[in-house]
């Protein structure tokens, strides 16, 4: 079975310091992972993903993610957080065999706190 | 660029009644995700749709249902509403198989007194 995990339920950073935002998963076959960031009363806003090709996954608002097959582990972060980041953070991950669905399993989610 | 549309954004029902969330996917997508977000926690995979038909079913209740129509767009239809129904119903759509990043609309407030 699929699972997702984000060990914290939330993550404090000083604006201006770097941030990272932790996420490990379990799947059967190749991982497929997403990062979505959700502000509130507010959809979900697709942040990055890795399907296969370099570890490090560059994608929108300057984050960034590294995929670790050894530890499954993605791990979001950012070289310089700002207050407007301040959000809810959900990792997710799907199973990259053909004959899935395209469902995601979300982890729990990490709210981020970014201090001025 | 257009983005995934959900009718309405708020809805308040009674216990028993029923009530029916439409998802209007981005253009040219053929896929289309139902998830449920309960207060303070993480989406849940109801169902989704490929090409107008059924291609996974995950937690949805007997009581609901939903279906693709001949223009993509999908609607949940919720019967005999529970207080523990109250949560964010979020339609995602996505392009071709395998499908990628999907792309969520902002989501149905739905609140059962």
């Amino acid at each position: 079975a699929q699972s997702v995990a984000q060990p914290e339920d939330q993550v404090n950073v000083a604006e201006g310091n770097p941030l990272t935002v932790k996420c490990t998963y379990s799947v059967s076959g190749n991982p497929y992972l997403f990062w979505y960031v959700q502000y509130p009363n507010r959809g979900l806003q697709f942040l990055l993903k890795y399907i296969t090709g370099d570890n490090l996954v560059k994608g929108s608002y300057g984050f960034e993610a590294e995929f670790n097959k050894s530890q499954t582990s993605f791990h979001l972060k950012k070289p310089s957080a700002l207050v407007s980041d301040s959000a809810l953070y959900f990792c997710a991950v799907r199973d990259g065999g053909s004959s899935n669905t395209g469902k995601l399993i979300f982890g729990q989610g990490t709210t981020l706190q970014v201090k001025p | 660029a257009a983005g995934v549309i959900q009718s309405p954004r708020h809805l308040i029902k009674e216990k028993r009644e029923t009530a029916t969330l439409k998802c209007y996917p981005i253009p040219r997508h053929d896929t289309v995700y139902w998830y449920q977000q309960g207060p303070g926690q993480d989406p849940q995979f109801l169902i989704s749709f490929y090409e107008k038909m059924q291609s996974d079913k995950g937690s949805i209740p007997d009581r609901f249902s939903a279906q693709q129509f001949s223009d993509y767009h999908s609607e949940l239809n919720m019967s005999s509403l529970e207080l523990g129904d109250s949560a964010l119903y979020f339609c995602a759509s996505s392009r071709g198989r395998p499908a990628y990043e999907q792309y969520f609309g902002p989501g149905t407030r739905l609140t059962v007194t």
